[in-house]
């Protein structure tokens, strides 16, 4: 069964503080993975496509990586603006779009 | 420079009643979605459409009907609302297909009493 999990659920960070988000999946035959953040009352705004193991993408402070069964998204020395919750998706080979739980970031001043 | 517009933002309705969820892009998009998003669980399709005259559904079609109006509009019908349809519902259109970059509307909050 394709599935993609997202961990931790929830996260705190102090300002400055590095760490990464983990999506892994399992999907018949990855065509994209794609990494959103959602602002609470609000809808999800793209960040990143990643299309094959090894390709990296950054912006700003944010930094996807991916690999043949997990994405990691790295948030190098955070700010409060940062917090928000951070979605994963895949696409599989038949084009179904599979949305993890997300994880809820924190960054406290 | 507006992307997508949903209306409307919010809503109760009683059950057994019906509506519209309205759903408009301005960026010429081919592709739009509709997916609803509930505590503790991913966002899930609804219905979408590929392309203008199109429509196919998706992980949770059942209670739901759809018409894509245009090319700018797509919009989402229940037809006999049910507690079980609470949620925030999400549109969203990409140029065409996933792999291109998609834009999310604000949400449109439901409440089935």
């Amino acid at each position: 069964e394709d599935q993609v999990t997202q961990s931790p659920e929830a996260l705190r960070l102090q300002e400055g503080e590095s760490s990464s988000l983990n999506c892994s999946y399992t999907v018949s035959g990855l065509r994209g993975l794609f990494w959103y953040r959602q602002d609470p009352g609000k809808g999800p705004e793209f960040l990143f496509t990643l299309y094959s193991a090894g390709e990296e993408k950054e912006k700003e402070r944010l930094k996807a990586t991916l690999t043949k069964k997990e994405s990691f998204l790295h948030i190098t020395a955070p700010k409060p603006e940062d917090s928000a919750t951070y979605l994963c998706a895949v696409q599989a080979e038949d084009d179904k779009i599979i949305f993890g739980k997300g994880t809820r970031l924190h960054i406290l001043p | 420079n507006a992307g997508v517009t949903q209306t409307p933002k919010f809503q109760v309705l009683k059950t057994g009643q019906s509506m519209t969820l309205q759903c408009a892009q301005d960026m010429n998009h081919n592709s739009m979605y509709w997916y609803r998003q509930d505590p503790g669980m991913g966002l899930r399709l609804i219905y979408y459409s590929a392309s203008e005259g199109t429509t196919d559904k998706g992980e949770v079609p059942n209670g739901y009907n759809v018409s894509r109006l245009n090319k700018r509009e797509f919009s989402l019908r229940l037809e006999s609302a049910a507690p079980s349809q609470t949620s925030v519902y999400f549109c969203a259109s990409s140029f065409r297909g996933w792999n291109t970059e998609a834009f999310f509307g604000q949400g449109t909050r439901l409440t089935v009493v």
